[in-house]
């Protein structure tokens, strides 16, 4: 039962364009979602998280918008470079003191952005 | 201040053999969460450890097993390895239960 999905598993983009890596999830509980990239031979790195109170939110290049009533979230880079080529995960979990916080992660998509 | 890391990078082992992974936790962070993560997959939770107490486990049979030390360092065994157990495992550290999660590269377990 794969609870987060990402349903792409490739996306290439040119330099300077927006990426969009889309996620969806099952689980209403979920009320902490986060974006991981991971590069070839190291461990995923945090990038950005959103809390389900909240519809988007907004960190440099990265902007994460939540659609609960859709279950859907999405990570946009603007302007992508080359260097955000890697592998991005979504995941989800149950935030806060008193929960473990496991993350349930999507499969990934690979970016690739061209020069 | 220094991240989470792991170690070894790299193991090979052979089928029915035993293994110890080990990963010291970002300064100051108290809960270590261990994920394996196989090939063309995401990460997948096998358990928590918080204040070296077993927090939440994902479903992994009873031969993954772990510690977590008074300095919040962990260690994951593995008893009776099988091939497919050959996967990345990922440490993750936080400051508290249920606070956002700080990878470190990860241990390569191969499986003959």
């Amino acid at each position: 039962d794969q609870q987060v999905k990402q349903n792409s598993p490739s996306l290439s983009v040119q330099e300077g364009r927006i990426s969009i890596l889309n996620c969806d999830y099952t689980n209403s509980m979920f009320d902490y979602f986060l974006w991981y990239k991971k590069y070839p031979a190291e461990g995923p790195t945090f990038l950005i998280s959103i809390s389900s109170i909240k519809d988007k939110n907004e960190d440099g290049r990265f902007t994460v918008f939540l659609n609960k009533s859709a279950k859907h979230l999405s990570l946009h880079i603007v302007p992508s470079q080359p260097g955000d080529s890697a592998v991005y995960f979504c995941a989800a979990s149950t935030h806060g003191s008193g929960n473990t916080g496991k993350l349930i992660f999507g499969q990934g998509t690979t970016l690739q952005v061209k020069p | 201040e220094t991240g989470v890391t792991q170690s070894p990078t790299h193991l090979i082992k052979t089928r029915g053999q035993q293994v110890t992974l080990r990963c010291s936790s970002q300064s100051g962070h108290n809960t270590v969460s261990w994920y394996q993560q196989a090939l063309g997959q995401g990460p997948q939770f096998i358990f928590q450890y918080y204040r070296e107490e077993e927090n939440g486990r994902g479903n992994f049979p009873p031969r993954f097993s772990g510690l977590q030390f008074p300095n919040y360092s962990s260690e994951l065994n593995v008893n009776a390895l099988e091939l497919d157990d050959s996967a990345l495992y990922l440490c993750a550290s936080s400051p508290e239960t249920g606070n956002t999660q700080y990878f470190g590269p990860g241990t390569r377990l191969t499986v003959l």
